[in-house]
């Protein structure tokens, strides 16, 4: 089946700085999405991405779909400590099914 | 709105036991997924159900099955439990095939 490839697999950075990680796949993507996963909770949607070369941002994060519908970006800007969590991309893969990266974790020390 | 609840959201389980995973979702949608969380490998998806009253293998089946019992519940059920099957279990419904899925709030399971 189709795999995400995300990196990196862990941030440690200090507050006020940004962030940046991706997500590569062997095969096209027509769709991808962000999710972030809070300590204790289910994954919750960030940004979705519909175009290639695509560009969307959503307060301090910005997501781009690349070009080559093979790979996305996710940047956060001056962060600050509740962007402490997991980082997932996903995107549909065969028939109904959603695949996920392994996940980006992201400390923000203060 | 309640969007996606799971039930229960803690359990303990003694090995052979079984029990089942509750999900329901109020969005009125067609699809529902079951997901297993571990430590460094991401949401692997267990099975999914693309409409009511037809269910399908994800990418780790094995030692599960699944019941999809109407538009609004599909549940997910270990018939003898075993340690490998410690996880955290998320139930998702995306707002159409393949797309962006709510999440439920997970449910611990640790088996002993």
């Amino acid at each position: 089946g189709q795999q995400l490839n995300q990196s990196p697999q862990s941030m440690f950075i200090q507050e006020g700085e940004d962030v940046s990680m991706n997500c590569t796949s062997s095969s096209i993507f027509n769709t991808w999405l962000w999710y972030k996963q809070d300590p204790g909770e289910g994954p919750v949607l960030l940004i979705a991405l519909y175009k290639a070369g695509e560009l969307t941002s959503n307060g301090r994060l910005t997501a781009q779909f690349g070009i080559t519908r093979k790979d996305s970006f996710l940047n956060i800007s001056a962060s600050i400590p509740s962007d402490v969590g997991i980082y997932f991309c996903a995107g549909p893969s065969g028939n109904y099914k959603l695949t996920f990266g392994k996940g980006t974790l992201l400390t923000v020390n203060p | 709105n309640a969007g996606v609840t799971q039930t229960p959201k803690f359990q303990v389980l003694k090995t052979g036991q079984s029990m089942t995973l509750q999900c329901a979702q109020d969005m009125n949608h067609n699809s529902m997924y079951w997901y297993r969380q571990d430590p460094g490998m991401g949401l692997r998806l267990i099975y999914y159900s693309a409409s009511e009253g037809t269910t399908d293998k994800g990418e780790v089946p094995n030692g599960y099955n699944v019941s999809r019992l109407n538009k609004r519940e599909f549940s997910l059920r270990l018939e003898s439990a075993a340690p490998s099957q410690t996880s955290v279990y998320f139930c998702a419904s995306p707002y159409d095939a393949g797309t962006e899925a709510f999440f439920g709030q997970g449910t611990r399971l640790t088996v002993v």
